[in-house]
């Protein structure tokens, strides 16, 4: 079973950036990998992007292009999402999901709340 | 990008009675990618369905997903108390995935 463990909340001015990280534990890691998901408060699910630990190229929402970047250290097993020139509806619960199967989101972190 | 667009909106039903969720994809999907998952109050989602009608583990039988083309369901066969929440919609198989909008579910 994977665990997925995400930093803890942030509180951010309007133009500057955040990283939020997710560490994982447990699973075989043989198509590991996480995505990133938001929920602005009081609304639904919204997929920023996603990378897959052993070829570590991240793709996007085409929203997120550009603004968002998903990286991951293979040797500690966790992934980054950074976002730049942040807004204030960038204000969210940020999760990370995923797992041995980057497309089944079966495990998920306790998600990061970042206001902006 | 595939729109999903999921209904009804909310849906508020007594316990033991049948939940039937539709979710609607604005294109073609294959169904062995589209997921369901139940996200409580304050609660991380949590996976039900994959590859269409495939529950995930722990998940009880008496949650099914089906369909096919651009329409699927999820139905709850006997709704109990602690089925409350919004369930979401989701594909991945096209490079941009997307969640639908939820259906919010009540107990009465």
């Amino acid at each position: 079973q994977v665990q997925l463990v995400q930093s803890g909340a942030e509180v951010k001015k309007p133009g500057s950036s955040v990283r939020v990280s997710c560490k994982a534990s447990g699973g075989t890691y043989k198509n590991f990998g996480i995505s990133w998901v938001r929920q602005a408060p009081g609304q639904g699910l919204e997929w920023m992007g996603g990378i897959i630990f052993v070829f570590g190229l991240a793709t996007y929402a085409q929203q997120f292009q550009g603004r968002v970047t998903i990286t991951a250290d293979k040797s500690t097993r966790t992934a980054f999402m950074e976002v730049t020139s942040l807004r204030s509806d960038d204000t969210a619960v940020y999760f990370c999901a995923g797992g041995d199967d980057a497309e089944i989101f079966d495990n998920w972190g306790q998600g990061t709340l970042v206001t902006v | 990008e595939v729109v999903l667009t999921q209904s009804p909106g909310t849906l508020s039903l007594s316990p033991g009675q049948r939940a039937t969720l539709s979710c609607r994809a604005s294109q073609t999907i294959s169904s062995i990618y589209l997921a369901w998952y139940h996200q409580k109050p304050g609660q991380a989602p949590r996976l039900l369905i994959y590859g269409g009608s495939r529950r995930a583990t722990g998940i009880p039988d008496r949650f099914s997903g089906s369909g096919s083309g651009a329409v699927f369901t999820l139905t709850i066969s006997r709704l109990e108390p602690e089925d409350l929440g919004v369930y979401y919609c989701q594909q991945y198989g096209s490079s941009q995935w997307t969640f639908g909008q939820g259906t919010k579910v009540e107990i009465k």
